[in-house]
């Protein structure tokens, strides 16, 4: 089956750089997804890497390696609105559904 | 554009009552659509999906179900709400040829089950 792994907190002030990390066990692999979701909100879609390296979308980065089934979600100059839990995702083995992570907590400080 | 309902919005329900949550989405056809479930401070948990009227899978074996009477519409059941069935429930909708892409969320169900 599908399982992911990601941190559960991550802290940081405002204007840094942070990086969530995710590596996951799957038996069919079509792409890593992150999807961003503010408490009591519904998930919202930040990324997705069918190809390993990096994918750049403004402030935020999203890194696949494929061979090492990892990859990472890099946010920068973090703002008070990055507060929030992210998720990484992978593809059911049939490809018609996502699996999330537990998703990581994201606390951006002043 | 494509807009994703769903409803009720909250709900409290004592234990043993039925459930019936409902989703529908406007601007597309034939869309794969799902229920998610997110307990309190945890992941998002992949309930049923369906890629056609009709066609539901299970993921997670338990006392709710799903149904898919038209294309765009999604609901989902319980006979009896355990105290567990407490949580957020998203339904969710891709595009048909979905390949690991994006899936979009609806606002959510908060249900409390007492």
């Amino acid at each position: 089956g599908q399982s992911l792994e990601q941190p559960s907190e991550v802290t940081a002030v405002e204007g840094a750089i942070v990086q969530i990390n995710c590596t996951y066990q799957t038996s069919g692999f079509y792409g890593l997804s992150w999807y961003q979701q503010h408490d009591g909100g519904a998930p919202t879609f930040l990324s997705y890497n069918a190809l390993d390296g990096l994918e750049e979308t403004g402030r935020f980065s999203s890194f696949l390696s494929r061979s090492d089934s990892y990859g990472y979600l890099l946010l920068q100059e973090l703002q008070m609105k990055d507060s929030a839990s992210y998720f990484c995702a992978v593809t059911n083995q049939a490809g018609t559904a996502l699996i999330f992570g537990k998703g990581t907590t994201l606390s951006v400080s002043s | 554009s494509q807009t994703i309902h769903q409803w009720p919005a909250t709900l409290v329900q004592p234990v043993g009552s039925p459930l019936s949550l409902e989703c529908t989405v406007e601007g597309t056809s034939n869309p794969n659509l799902y229920w998610y479930r997110q307990a309190a401070g945890r992941g998002l948990q992949l309930l049923f999906y369906s890629v056609g009227i009709g066609q539901i899978s299970s993921e997670v074996p338990q006392n709710l179900s799903a149904s898919r009477p038209q294309d765009r519409q999604f609901i989902l059941s319980s006979k009896k709400l355990l105290l567990s069935d407490s949580g957020f429930y998203l339904c969710a909708w891709s595009v048909l040829e979905f390949s690991g892409n994006t899936i979009y969320f609806g606002e959510g169900s908060w249900l409390t089950v007492v």
